[in-house]
């Protein structure tokens, strides 16, 4: 069955560093998303794309955060200056569609830690 | 703006028997989608199951079932003969349909405990 894929499963960067999170998406699916979970807290949207152009936003994804497709097949979440209140769970979502019963499939996410 | 609200923190139930997790949504869209998710220790969201605005009947998916009741806004999910790996975080999600690719918002989340 194909599932979304991430990579890494587990990062550890310093404070200051830029990361990059990388997303395969299911090959046929063309509406891609990040959402990020806090430890203990929900899951809560960042950014939806579509068309190799950012379809929506929440205020959490200010200026230091970035998301490319860069390939056919990749879909990454960039973050210039990490800091301590980026440590979170990152999950890359896709679609085959949007609207009705398309559910949204999740990856296995990323679990970001700033030191 | 879509709201959901889970206010079970916790909830424990016994091996076999039905359980229930509340679910209540608020929106101004006519069309939308409610989804459950179950995340289990590992971290990994899995889907559940869905129930659109306009379904008249209530979706289920082998032992999961949902609640729709629209007029009350809440979309409550319904394990039936819980077993031990049912044990996760459940959360309720929404989406607006009107308005293209639009994100799920998510719920605060229950602690299902299923004990032997």
């Amino acid at each position: 069955e194909p599932e979304v894929t991430q990579t890494p499963s587990h990062q550890v960067t310093q404070m200051g560093q830029e990361v990059i999170l990388r997303c395969v998406p299911i090959s046929n699916h063309l509406y891609f998303y990040w959402y990020r979970q806090i430890l203990g807290q929900k899951v809560e949207f960042l950014v939806s794309f579509y068309n190799n152009e950012i379809s929506e936003k929440s205020e959490i994804f200010d200026d230091q955060f970035s998301v490319e497709r860069p390939d056919g097949s990749n879909f990454t979440l960039k973050i210039r200056s990490t800091k301590l209140e980026d440590s979170a769970m990152y999950f890359c979502a896709s679609s085959v569609s949007t609207g009705g019963n398309y559910e949204q499939f999740f990856g296995p996410g990323t679990r970001l830690t700033v030191l | 703006a879509q709201k959901i609200t889970q206010t079970q923190p916790g909830m424990f139930v016994q091996e076999k028997e039905a359980v229930t997790l509340d679910c209540t949504y608020d929106t101004s869209d006519p069309s939308y989608g409610l989804f459950w998710y179950k995340q289990p220790s590992s971290g990994e969201m899995i889907f559940l199951i869905y129930q659109g605005s306009y379904d008249q009947q209530n979706a289920t998916e082998g032992r999961y079932s949902l609640n729709f009741q629209k007029a009350r806004k809440s979309a409550n999910l319904v394990i039936s003969a819980s077993q031990l790996g049912d044990s996760a975080m459940y959360f309720c999600a929404m989406r607006e349909e009107n308005s293209g690719n639009t994100p799920l918002v998510f719920g605060k989340g229950t602690r299902l405990s299923v004990i032997a």
